[in-house]
């Protein structure tokens, strides 16, 4: 079974500019979480979907955001970028809450 | 203070060695908990999952969950340096979705 990817693996930006990353679930997975990892700050949960619908949410300003489509593949955007979103951003999937997690590789978000 | 506390390390152990990895934390509703390890510029990797207190073991790992203490530990038998990782811990509050709330992580270094 193939495992979560991700898209693109690196990126850099500018400041101001906005990005969007994608996440492809492992098969049958119907949930998708995403993480920022920072070696500030370590992994922060940004949010989850589950069935299309955002389940839960963590303390990120609202330039963070996301989506996820009916065939459970997700999308997160962050506009107006700022030199502190350079990180890696992880995605993760699970067939339902509580259940296991399996992250993707990342995207590496570099910020200038 | 963070909800989970886990020394960064650096820890550097012969080959061979019984590793030890520990976290701590401070909401008892806290009730799933995991290991992942991480190699450098890879995303996370689920080693264990419990959720009871007490050991589970698979191969050379072996989780303790101590949730009267609020302390989990991951032990590793003979180690080798292809443990050499970053070894997180990660927590879900039961009913809280798949929010995982991570340490900060313990970079570990097997030497030949």
């Amino acid at each position: 079974k193939a495992g979560v990817t991700q898209t693109p693996r690196y990126l850099i930006k500018t400041r101001g500019q906005q990005v969007t990353l994608s996440c492809s679930p492992i098969s049958g997975h119907r949930s998708v979480s995403w993480y920022q990892q920072t070696p500030g700050q370590g992994l922060q949960f940004l949010f989850e979907y589950f069935s299309e619908t955002q389940r839960n949410k963590g303390n990120f300003p609202g330039r963070f955001s996301g989506r996820q489509f009916s065939n459970s593949r997700s999308e997160m955007n962050v506009s107006t970028l700022e030199l502190g979103d350079s990180a890696l951003y992880l995605c993760a999937s699970s067939f339902d809450q509580e259940e296991t997690q399996y992250f993707g590789p990342g995207t590496r978000l570099l910020v200038l | 203070q963070k909800e989970v506390e886990q020394d960064p390390g650096p820890l550097s152990v012969p080959e061979g060695a019984i590793v030890s990895l520990n976290c701590t934390y401070s909401n008892s509703a806290f009730q799933y908990f995991m290991w992942y390890r991480q190699y450098s510029r890879k995303g996370p990797e689920l080693l264990m999952y419990t959720y009871s207190s007490g050991n589970k073991e698979d191969g050379r790992f072996t989780a303790q969950v101590d949730k009267s203490s609020k302390y989990i530990s991951l032990f590793i038998r003979d180690s080798q340096p292809s443990d050499s990782a970053t070894y997180l811990c990660a927590m879900i509050i039961t009913g809280g979705g798949n929010k995982l709330t991570f340490g900060t992580g313990t970079q570990l270094k097997v030497e030949l």
